[in-house]
């Protein structure tokens, strides 16, 4: 399956400023990527399904001017949380999409705002 | 809509024992069915997968099969070690073979192996 990078795995940041995470396809042309929330001991939260060259979908609730999705090439997609807060302290994790529905997950990244 | 529903954890056994993880599921169509496991402090793995009725997904001792007139795909393993200590996560996913297709995950499963 495909190999699935995160950067920053952690992160602690202050309220208001805004953190970009990256996830990179390292073995594996992505035209499809997909971002989640955990939250602890809880299932995953799909928040928006991003596609190369084009603009993400978010799923109902998700808030797009406050985590910015960018699906530049087939490799890489970045997600930026904007003027972060507390109440966005998470653990958040990508995806690849492979053949066949399956998915490839990065490591996630834990953001914890201060 | 469609959803996935897992028994409650967390499921403490002794080595070697039996497992069973219960997984149900409700969709529209003809969903694709996957166990995924995450290990402290990893990412979630694809453990198996099945894609129609009647298959059985296996992979390092676990088996599920898809039952269609259960709607169920329950994890089981004979003999549980205390290696598969994890969380384990049944999900779905109903958009048919492409690579595009959302998946919609259970609540997790945390298993612990006592030796």
């Amino acid at each position: 399956g495909a190999v699935v990078s995160q950067h920053p795995s952690w992160v602690i940041c202050k309220s208001g400023t805004s953190v970009k995470i990256e996830c990179r396809s390292l073995d594996f042309q992505a035209t499809t990527m997909f971002w989640y929330r955990q939250f602890p001991k809880q299932s995953l939260m799909l928040m928006a399904t991003s596609n190369e060259g084009s603009k993400a979908t978010y799923e109902q609730g998700v808030e797009k001017d406050k985590f910015l999705i960018n699906h530049a090439s087939l490799t890489l997609s970045t997600l930026t949380v904007t003027s972060a807060h507390p109440e966005d302290s998470s653990f958040y994790i990508c995806s690849v999409g492979g053949h066949y529905n399956e998915q490839f997950f990065g490591p996630g990244t834990r953001l914890t705002v201060l | 809509g469609d959803s996935v529903t897992q028994m409650e954890g967390p499921v403490t056994l002794s080595e070697e024992a039996f497992l069973t993880i219960n997984c149900t599921y409700t969709a529209t169509g003809y969903p694709s069915l996957f166990w995924y496991v995450q290990y402290p402090g990893e990412g979630l793995q694809l453990l198996l997968k099945a894609t129609k009725a009647d298959d059985k997904g296996s992979n390092k001792g676990f088996e599920a099969t898809y039952r269609k007139e259960t709607t169920s795909f329950h994890l089981e393993k004979g003999s549980v070690q205390v290696s598969d200590s994890a969380v384990y996560f049944c999900a779905l996913s109903t958009d048919g073979s492409s690579n595009t297709g959302k998946l919609i995950f259970g609540q997790g499963t945390t298993l612990q192996v006592k030796p």
